[in-house]
């Protein structure tokens, strides 16, 4: 079983649409949990960085994450054409490890 | 504010060569850590450098190696290369109190045939 799971989709969504993308997670010593945005042939873009349990809402973006269920949440409301990408969950411990745990991402396309 | 560089873009190189890949951290960041990103795969944590050290290791064996400079850039070496070492190989910058809060380059694709 993977530390991290996320359904790899795709995900195709009208243009408007509220885009739920989520992962789930086996490791309970994770504590920082983030989502990143990659598009095709480029590095992972850092859009969302939470730590612990709890909401944060950044422009359309919205992240939840419910560490009882081990289970983290990114919607984008109001989507555009320009959202269509790969969004790929990641988390880290408290521990020196320093490493990211990344989902396998989830690809978007939104329909204009 | 200057992002994370990488070069090169691409490389092709052929089954039992070595490989040296860069990085320039984004300015003002002192962590470097390297991830390989296999097609339709979320990265995986290769190594992670600060003070010129390395300061954590995913499961990659040792012919993956690197270095990091003075002005905090980093190398990636990897020998004998092998055919699954094909990918997009991503560096990524933070501060060292912050280390979470990881900024990606937009990587190096490297092929082995």
């Amino acid at each position: 079983q993977k530390e991290v799971e996320q359904d790899p989709g795709p995900l195709s969504v009208p243009e408007g649409a509220i885009v739920s993308l989520n992962c789930t997670y086996s490791n309970s010593a994770f504590q920082y949990f983030m989502w990143y945005r990659q598009y095709s042939r480029k590095g992972p873009e850092l859009l969302m960085y939470t730590y612990s349990s709890g909401n944060k809402e950044d422009g359309r973006f919205t992240a939840q994450v419910d560490k009882s269920s081990k289970y983290i949440s990114l919607f984008i409301r109001d989507s555009q054409p320009s959202d269509s990408a790969t969004y790929l969950c990641a988390m880290s411990t408290l521990s020196n490890d320093y490493k990211l745990s990344f989902g396998a991402g989830t690809t978007v396309t939104v329909r204009a | 504010e200057t992002g994370v560089t990488q070069s090169p873009t691409h490389l092709i190189k052929t089954r039992g060569q070595q490989v040296t890949l860069r990085c320039s951290s984004q300015s003002g960041h002192n962590t470097v850590s390297w991830y390989q990103q296999a097609l339709g795969q979320g990265p995986q944590f290769i190594f992670q450098y600060y003070r010129e050290e390395e300061n954590g290791r995913g499961n990659f064996p040792p012919r993956f190696s690197g270095l990091q400079f003075p002005n905090y850039s980093s190398e990636l070496n990897v020998n004998a290369l092998e055919l699954d070492d094909s990918a997009l190989y991503l560096c990524a910058s933070s501060l060292a109190s912050s280390y979470n809060e990881q900024f990606f380059g937009p990587g190096t694709r490297l092929t082995v045939l």
